[in-house]
């Protein structure tokens, strides 16, 4: 089992360009999120999905969009990248269970720099 | 507002000794937490949960502590090795459901020789 897979693992942008990142689970969790890592920020939630078709804001959800078309893919897109969006991109997955809290299942992240 | 703090100064310690992480909590009422661990370019790794009416959980040389009054969880490696230096974070969940969780910043631990 590959795990959770993200790709890119780096990226350059300009200002103003698009671009989306892709992450692909084979455990067939129903859960899926979107964590950005900063320096002294800590991990914060962007955008999760709890099931395929759904999706929700987290705490930083500005700036970025997603989609959930299928159960194993979990896309974050940026429509108009800027500086501050320069960021280490973390994918996770979890199993859904309402006796017991699944742990995260985290991808090697994706690196984007923002010029 | 919740808010997870872990010490932000790295902690240096000689091989063998214990290692101890502290991750405290404010305006939460966790029913859960877990610690992470995070090596250089990689992703978080889970290693262990403990649930709020569990005072200690134990896995090999791990041991983790939840203290609800005090809200603080006490992290301890021991007989520590230098395989062991990492960043380590703890995470509490997010009401409304899926599972969500917030991240502490994490403490850097090294170990020496």
């Amino acid at each position: 089992n590959a795990g959770v897979t993200q790709t890119p693992k780096f990226r350059v942008l300009k200002t103003g360009q698009s671009m989306t990142l892709l992450c692909a689970q084979d455990m067939n969790h129903e859960y899926m999120y979107w964590y950005r890592q900063d320096p002294g920020m800590g991990l914060r939630l962007i955008h999760y999905s709890v099931g395929e078709g759904t999706t929700a804001k987290g705490e930083v959800p500005d700036g970025y969009n997603v989609s959930r078309l299928k159960k194993q893919n979990f896309l974050l897109g940026l429509e108009s990248a800027a500086p501050s969006q320069t960021s280490v991109y973390f994918c996770a997955s979890s199993y859904r269970d309402s006796r017991w809290p699944g742990e995260l299942f985290f991808g090697e992240g994706s690196r984007l720099t923002v010029l | 507002s919740q808010k997870i703090e872990q010490n932000s100064e790295a902690l240096n310690i000689q091989e063998g000794k214990t290692a101890t992480l502290t991750c405290n909590y404010t305006n939460y009422s966790p029913a859960y937490l877990q610690w992470y661990r995070q090596d250089p370019g990689r992703g978080p790794v889970f290693l262990l949960l403990i649930r709020e009416n569990e005072k200690e959980k134990r896995k090999e040389r791990l041991k983790v502590t939840f203290d609800t009054t005090l809200k603080q969880s006490l992290f301890h490696i021991t007989a520590s090795q230098p395989a062991d230096s990492a960043t380590y974070l703890c995470a509490l969940p997010v009401t409304g459901g899926g599972n969500k969780l917030t991240f502490g910043t994490g403490t850097q631990l090294k170990v020496e020789l």
